[in-house]
């Protein structure tokens, strides 16, 4: 069975400082990728998505962004944090993207807070 | 107007009721219908997924989607304290690019 492993669970950090959050899948191959944030009051907001390895896909310009060095590994990196930036950090995985292969699988994700 | 609204609540109730939850969508071209359950500080689950129209049951859930109201409920038989959870529905049109849309969310609590 698949499973989705996401890393630090919980993380500290002060503005301007970096950033690397981890994103494995397990158990599939070639998969989609995709990195959400989670805010209070703001649901869930699509940061990158990835179709392969080495392609990224941005959603929202920001001083965040993301890469795919595998095909079952997915990084969220910035080189200076902002207060804006804290939330709930959730990476998931689909099939594909057409018709059913859309379903998406999410990983236990990481909260960030940036003081 | 957005493309999915769906009431933040929250929604309190007593255990043993039954619970309907909603969205709204924008999107004519939507087929693809799933609900998530998302328990705090936790991701979110993949709890129910219906393609176009008509009801779909798993246990005390039923999806229903009516398509041409641009609706889709999720039904909670003899909800229990361990429904309480933040409930988002989530759709897309299936194409190639079809990237799921999630509303906000709606907070449940079951109150024993």
């Amino acid at each position: 069975s698949q499973t989705i492993h996401q890393w630090p669970a919980t993380l500290v950090q002060p503005v301007g400082s970096p950033l690397s959050l981890e994103c494995t899948v397990e158990g599939t191959s070639n998969p989609n990728l995709y990195w959400y944030r989670q805010a209070a009051g703001r649901g869930l907001q699509l940061l990158f998505y990835s179709v392969g390895i080495g392609q990224i896909s941005s959603e929202v310009p920001q001083n965040l962004s993301a890469s795919r060095p595998q095909d079952r590994q997915f990084i969220l990196s910035s080189k200076k944090l902002l207060l804006s930036d804290s939330g709930f950090y959730l990476c998931a995985w689909s099939v594909g993207t057409s018709g059913r292969n859309n379903e998406q699988f999410f990983g236990p994700g990481t909260r960030l807070t940036v003081l | 107007q957005k493309e999915v609204e769906q009431d933040p609540g929250p929604l309190s109730v007593p255990e043993g009721a039954i619970v309907s939850l909603n969205c709204t969508y924008s999107n004519s071209a939507f087929q693809y219908f799933m609900w998530y359950r998302q328990y705090s500080r936790k991701g979110p689950e993949l709890l129910m997924y219906t393609y176009s129209s008509g009801n779909k049951e798993d246990g005390r859930f039923t999806a229903q989607v009516d398509k041409s109201s641009k609706y889709i409920s999720l039904f909670i038989r003899d909800s229990q304290p361990s429904d309480s959870a933040t409930y988002l529905c989530a759709m897309s049109h299936g194409g190639s690019q079809g990237n799921l849309i999630f509303g906000k969310g709606t907070k449940l609590s079951v109150k024993p």
